[in-house]
Protein backbone atom coordinates (compact mmCIF):
# COMPACT_ATOMS: atom_id res chain seq x y z
CA UNK A 1 0.00 0.00 0.00
CA UNK A 2 1.36 3.42 -1.21
CA UNK A 3 2.00 5.62 1.68
CA UNK A 4 3.48 9.53 1.49
CA UNK A 5 5.36 11.27 4.19
CA UNK A 6 6.09 14.93 4.67
CA UNK A 7 8.92 16.28 6.61
CA UNK A 8 9.04 18.60 8.51
CA UNK A 9 5.27 18.70 9.83
CA UNK A 10 5.85 22.35 9.74
CA UNK A 11 8.85 24.80 8.89
CA UNK A 12 9.51 28.35 9.98
CA UNK A 13 12.21 30.86 7.83
CA UNK A 14 12.69 34.09 7.81
CA UNK A 15 11.93 36.24 4.31
CA UNK A 16 14.22 35.49 1.75
CA UNK A 17 15.74 32.05 2.75
CA UNK A 18 15.69 29.48 0.26
CA UNK A 19 14.20 26.73 1.44
CA UNK A 20 13.61 22.97 0.57
CA UNK A 21 10.13 20.67 1.66
CA UNK A 22 10.60 17.34 1.40
CA UNK A 23 7.86 14.40 0.32
CA UNK A 24 8.75 10.71 0.49
CA UNK A 25 6.72 7.74 -0.91
CA UNK A 26 7.07 3.74 -0.36
CA UNK A 27 5.62 2.59 -4.21
CA UNK A 28 7.71 3.87 -6.78
CA UNK A 29 4.82 2.78 -9.30
CA UNK A 30 3.52 6.31 -9.76
CA UNK A 31 2.26 7.85 -12.84
CA UNK A 32 3.15 10.91 -11.38
CA UNK A 33 3.24 13.31 -8.31
CA UNK A 34 1.56 16.91 -7.85
CA UNK A 35 2.88 19.68 -5.62
CA UNK A 36 -0.64 21.91 -3.75
CA UNK A 37 -0.35 24.44 -2.11
CA UNK A 38 -3.35 25.52 0.64
CA UNK A 39 -3.93 28.36 1.94
CA UNK A 40 -6.20 28.64 5.67
CA UNK A 41 -9.47 27.53 4.96
CA UNK A 42 -9.33 27.17 1.00
CA UNK A 43 -9.23 24.72 -1.69
CA UNK A 44 -6.01 23.46 -3.04
CA UNK A 45 -4.10 24.85 -5.71
CA UNK A 46 -2.07 22.96 -7.91
CA UNK A 47 1.71 24.12 -7.91
CA UNK A 48 3.78 21.80 -10.22
CA UNK A 49 3.06 18.18 -11.76
CA UNK A 50 6.17 15.89 -12.60
CA UNK A 51 5.45 12.87 -14.33
CA UNK A 52 7.35 10.09 -13.84
CA UNK A 53 9.18 10.11 -16.70
CA UNK A 54 10.41 13.96 -15.83
CA UNK A 55 13.19 14.28 -12.86
CA UNK A 56 12.11 18.01 -12.45
CA UNK A 57 9.06 20.72 -13.67
CA UNK A 58 10.24 24.83 -12.76
CA UNK A 59 7.53 27.24 -12.27
CA UNK A 60 8.72 30.95 -11.21
CA UNK A 61 11.17 30.28 -7.91
CA UNK A 62 9.71 26.72 -7.28
CA UNK A 63 11.45 23.91 -8.64
CA UNK A 64 10.20 20.30 -7.77
CA UNK A 65 12.10 17.09 -8.67
CA UNK A 66 11.50 13.42 -8.58
CA UNK A 67 13.57 10.47 -7.89
CA UNK A 68 11.25 7.60 -8.00
CA UNK A 69 14.52 4.87 -7.42
CA UNK A 70 14.92 7.02 -4.01
CA UNK A 71 11.08 7.30 -3.65
CA UNK A 72 11.31 11.14 -3.40
CA UNK A 73 10.27 14.21 -4.16
CA UNK A 74 11.70 17.80 -3.23
CA UNK A 75 9.83 21.19 -3.54
CA UNK A 76 12.30 24.27 -3.56
CA UNK A 77 11.31 27.65 -3.18
CA UNK A 78 13.66 30.09 -3.86
CA UNK A 79 13.91 33.54 -2.35
CA UNK A 80 10.67 32.67 -0.31
CA UNK A 81 8.36 35.74 0.98
CA UNK A 82 5.44 36.39 3.65
CA UNK A 83 3.14 35.29 0.90
CA UNK A 84 4.50 31.94 0.40
CA UNK A 85 2.81 30.75 3.59
CA UNK A 86 0.76 28.08 3.29
CA UNK A 87 0.47 24.03 3.93
CA UNK A 88 2.35 22.64 1.10
CA UNK A 89 1.25 18.65 0.25
CA UNK A 90 2.43 16.42 -2.29
CA UNK A 91 0.34 13.60 -4.09
CA UNK A 92 1.12 10.51 -6.09
CA UNK A 93 -0.92 9.66 -9.13
CA UNK A 94 -0.23 5.69 -8.92
CA UNK A 95 0.18 3.41 -12.41
CA UNK A 96 -2.55 0.95 -10.89
CA UNK A 97 -5.65 3.89 -10.69
CA UNK A 98 -6.28 7.06 -10.48
CA UNK A 99 -6.62 7.80 -6.80
CA UNK A 100 -4.10 10.65 -5.17
CA UNK A 101 -2.08 9.03 -2.47
CA UNK A 102 -1.32 12.70 0.26
CA UNK A 103 1.22 13.81 1.88
CA UNK A 104 -0.14 15.21 5.63
CA UNK A 105 1.40 18.32 4.74
CA UNK A 106 3.67 21.19 5.47
CA UNK A 107 2.73 23.93 7.47
CA UNK A 108 5.02 26.90 5.90
CA UNK A 109 5.41 30.03 7.75
CA UNK A 110 7.61 32.86 6.13
CA UNK A 111 8.26 35.64 8.62
CA UNK A 112 8.53 39.03 7.45
CA UNK B 1 -16.38 28.39 -15.78
CA UNK B 2 -12.65 29.25 -15.70
CA UNK B 3 -12.47 26.64 -12.42
CA UNK B 4 -14.14 24.04 -10.16
CA UNK B 5 -16.80 24.99 -8.12
CA UNK B 6 -18.77 23.47 -5.45
CA UNK B 7 -21.57 24.42 -3.35
CA UNK B 8 -22.74 25.15 -0.97
CA UNK B 9 -19.22 26.34 0.80
CA UNK B 10 -20.44 25.39 4.10
CA UNK B 11 -23.32 23.43 5.47
CA UNK B 12 -24.63 22.78 9.12
CA UNK B 13 -26.84 19.68 9.41
CA UNK B 14 -28.32 17.79 12.32
CA UNK B 15 -27.25 14.30 13.03
CA UNK B 16 -29.66 11.65 10.63
CA UNK B 17 -30.02 14.33 7.72
CA UNK B 18 -29.23 13.60 4.31
CA UNK B 19 -27.35 16.05 2.46
CA UNK B 20 -26.20 17.11 -1.08
CA UNK B 21 -22.98 18.49 -1.92
CA UNK B 22 -22.48 20.65 -5.57
CA UNK B 23 -19.62 20.08 -7.94
CA UNK B 24 -19.30 21.71 -11.15
CA UNK B 25 -16.17 20.31 -13.17
CA UNK B 26 -13.69 22.17 -15.66
CA UNK B 27 -15.44 22.23 -18.42
CA UNK B 28 -14.52 19.54 -21.02
CA UNK B 29 -12.51 17.84 -17.96
CA UNK B 30 -13.94 14.21 -18.47
CA UNK B 31 -12.53 13.12 -14.63
CA UNK B 32 -13.94 14.21 -11.37
CA UNK B 33 -13.33 13.18 -8.34
CA UNK B 34 -14.50 13.92 -4.73
CA UNK B 35 -12.18 13.89 -1.52
CA UNK B 36 -12.93 14.62 1.90
CA UNK B 37 -10.44 16.29 4.36
CA UNK B 38 -10.22 16.38 8.02
CA UNK B 39 -8.16 19.58 9.60
CA UNK B 40 -4.32 18.71 9.28
CA UNK B 41 -4.58 16.04 7.24
CA UNK B 42 -4.27 15.39 3.72
CA UNK B 43 -7.38 14.78 1.57
CA UNK B 44 -8.97 11.43 1.52
CA UNK B 45 -10.02 9.64 -1.44
CA UNK B 46 -14.15 8.49 -1.92
CA UNK B 47 -14.55 8.40 -5.41
CA UNK B 48 -13.41 8.78 -9.06
CA UNK B 49 -15.61 9.51 -12.50
CA UNK B 50 -14.76 8.90 -16.13
CA UNK B 51 -17.93 10.59 -17.81
CA UNK B 52 -21.15 9.29 -16.33
CA UNK B 53 -19.48 6.04 -14.56
CA UNK B 54 -17.94 5.56 -11.41
CA UNK B 55 -14.48 3.74 -12.22
CA UNK B 56 -13.49 3.85 -8.91
CA UNK B 57 -15.54 4.31 -5.71
CA UNK B 58 -13.79 1.72 -3.32
CA UNK B 59 -12.89 5.26 -1.11
CA UNK B 60 -16.53 5.63 0.11
CA UNK B 61 -17.01 4.93 3.82
CA UNK B 62 -20.25 2.99 3.60
CA UNK B 63 -23.22 3.16 1.66
CA UNK B 64 -24.99 5.87 3.55
CA UNK B 65 -22.51 7.73 0.77
CA UNK B 66 -23.33 8.10 -2.99
CA UNK B 67 -22.40 10.15 -5.76
CA UNK B 68 -23.97 10.91 -9.11
CA UNK B 69 -22.80 12.27 -12.39
CA UNK B 70 -25.64 11.72 -15.01
CA UNK B 71 -24.60 14.04 -17.54
CA UNK B 72 -20.80 13.54 -17.78
CA UNK B 73 -20.52 17.07 -15.89
CA UNK B 74 -21.99 18.25 -12.72
CA UNK B 75 -21.98 15.93 -10.41
CA UNK B 76 -23.51 15.36 -6.36
CA UNK B 77 -22.35 14.01 -3.45
CA UNK B 78 -25.14 12.36 -1.35
CA UNK B 79 -24.53 11.58 2.37
CA UNK B 80 -27.81 9.67 4.29
CA UNK B 81 -28.24 9.72 7.79
CA UNK B 82 -25.01 12.25 8.46
CA UNK B 83 -23.20 11.43 11.35
CA UNK B 84 -21.10 13.57 13.57
CA UNK B 85 -17.76 12.02 12.40
CA UNK B 86 -18.84 13.10 8.68
CA UNK B 87 -17.82 16.35 9.54
CA UNK B 88 -14.98 17.15 7.08
CA UNK B 89 -13.89 19.37 4.17
CA UNK B 90 -15.66 18.27 1.21
CA UNK B 91 -13.08 18.70 -2.19
CA UNK B 92 -14.07 18.16 -5.63
CA UNK B 93 -11.50 18.42 -8.36
CA UNK B 94 -11.39 17.52 -12.28
CA UNK B 95 -9.10 16.71 -14.83
CA UNK B 96 -8.77 16.42 -18.52
CA UNK B 97 -8.57 12.58 -18.85
CA UNK B 98 -7.60 11.52 -15.50
CA UNK B 99 -3.96 11.92 -15.88
CA UNK B 100 -2.99 15.24 -16.44
CA UNK B 101 -3.13 16.73 -13.04
CA UNK B 102 -6.20 17.43 -11.00
CA UNK B 103 -7.87 20.40 -10.10
CA UNK B 104 -9.68 21.58 -6.97
CA UNK B 105 -12.47 23.27 -6.03
CA UNK B 106 -12.78 25.57 -2.84
CA UNK B 107 -14.58 22.96 -0.86
CA UNK B 108 -17.30 22.46 0.95
CA UNK B 109 -17.31 22.80 5.08
CA UNK B 110 -19.75 20.09 6.31
CA UNK B 111 -20.70 20.22 9.85
CA UNK B 112 -22.77 17.81 11.58
CA UNK B 113 -24.20 18.59 15.25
Amino acid sequence: KQEVTQIPAALSVPEGENLVLNCSFTDSAIYNLQWFRQDPGKGLTSLLLIQSSQREQTSGRLNASLDKSSGRSTLYIAASQPGDSATYLCAADMDSNYQLIWGAGTKLIIKP
Amino acid sequence: GAGVSQTPSNKVTEKGKYVELRCDPISGHTALYWYRQSLGQGPEFLIYFQGTGAADDSGLPNDRFFAVRPEGSVSTLKIQRTERGDSAVYLCASSLNGREGQFFGPGTRLTVL
